[in-house]
C-alpha cells in the first residue's frame, strides 16, 4: 500500500531563517506531487505541483520554492522566512491522470510557526 | 476554474442523516465533482467524486442534480467522528493542465458539527 511521509511535524523558526520541508511517498511510482498551505482559520492554498522529476509548477508568487530531486521526493524551501509563512503545510500525492488517478492523498502535515 | 458555493457551517445530531449542499452553477461539461473532508489538525481525506450519475461508497453518497449545477453529499448516519470541514471541489478536465495532473482548488468548505 502507499504511504506519504512529511517531516518535521512541527517547526518553530525565526524570521529570516531558511526552511526545508521534506515529503516522500512510498509504494507508488511516477506520482503527481503537491504542496499546500493552510493559514490559521483559512482554506487550503495550492502552492506547487509536480508531474515528474524536475518539473515544478508554481501556483502563486511567494517567498517559497519547491524541488523534486527524485521521483517520490518533494521538497519545499525558503531562503528567508517571513512571518506570513506561518501555517500548516501539507504534501499530497495522486496517481497521474494518465494512470487513471482521481484522488489525492494527503500527508500528516507540518505546522510551521515563524517568530 | 469554476467555483463552488457551500454554507459556512451546518449542525447535525448523531445517527441522523446529513445533507451537505454545494452549488456550482458555472460547471463545465468535463468538470468532475469531488468531495474531501478535513478533520481537526489533519490533512484532507478523499470522500467521493462523480461526474453525472449519483455515486455511493462506504463513506457517503453523492447526489448530482440533473443539470449538474448543484450536488449534495449525504452522510447516512452521522457520527461524532464525522465532525469536520467538508470541501466541494470541481476538478477541471486534465487537458486543461497539460493532460497529466488532477489539480484541485479548495474553497473554504462547510464546517459540520455533530451533536451527541
Amino acid at each position: 500500500s502507499q504511504t506519504i511521509h512529511q517531516w518535521p511535524a512541527t517547526l518553530v523558526q525565526p524570521v529570516g531563517s531558511p526552511l526545508s520541508l521534506e515529503c516522500t511517498v512510498e509504494g507508488t511510482s511516477n506520482p503527481n506531487l503537491y504542496w499546500y498551505r493552510q493559514a490559521a482559520g483559512r482554506g487550503l492554498q495550492l502552492l506547487f505541483y509536480s508531474v515528474g522529476i524536475g518539473q515544478i509548477s508554481s501556483e502563486v508568487p511567494q517567498n517559497l520554492s519547491a524541488s523534486r530531486p527524485q521521483d517520490r521526493q518533494f521538497i519545499l524551501s525558503s531562503k528567508k522566512l517571513l512571518l506570513s509563512d506561518s501555517g500548516f503545510y501539507l504534501c499530497a500525492w495522486s496517481p497521474s491522470i494518465l494512470a487513471g488517478g482521481d484522488e489525492q492523498y494527503f500527508g500528516p502535515g507540518t505546522r510551521l510557526t515563524v517568530t | 476554474d469554476a467555483k463552488t458555493t457551500q454554507p459556512n457551517s451546518m449542525e447535525s445530531n448523531e445517527e441522523e442523516p446529513v445533507h451537505l449542499p454545494c452549488n456550482h452553477s458555472t460547471i463545465s461539461g468535463t468538470d468532475y465533482i469531488h468531495w474531501y473532508r478535513q478533520l481537526p489538525s489533519q490533512g484532507p481525506e478523499y470522500v467521493i467524486h462523480g461526474l453525472t450519475s449519483n455515486v455511493n461508497n462506504r463513506m457517503a453518497s453523492l447526489a448530482i442534480a440533473e443539470d449538474r449545477k448543484s450536488s449534495t453529499l449525504i452522510l447516512h448516519r452521522a457520527t461524532l467522528r464525522d465532525a469536520a470541514v467538508y470541501y466541494c471541489i470541481l476538478r477541471s478536465s486534465p487537458t486543461d493542465y497539460g493532460g497529466a495532473t488532477n489539480k484541485l482548488i479548495f474553497g473554504t468548505g462547510t464546517l459540520l458539527a455533530v451533536q451527541p
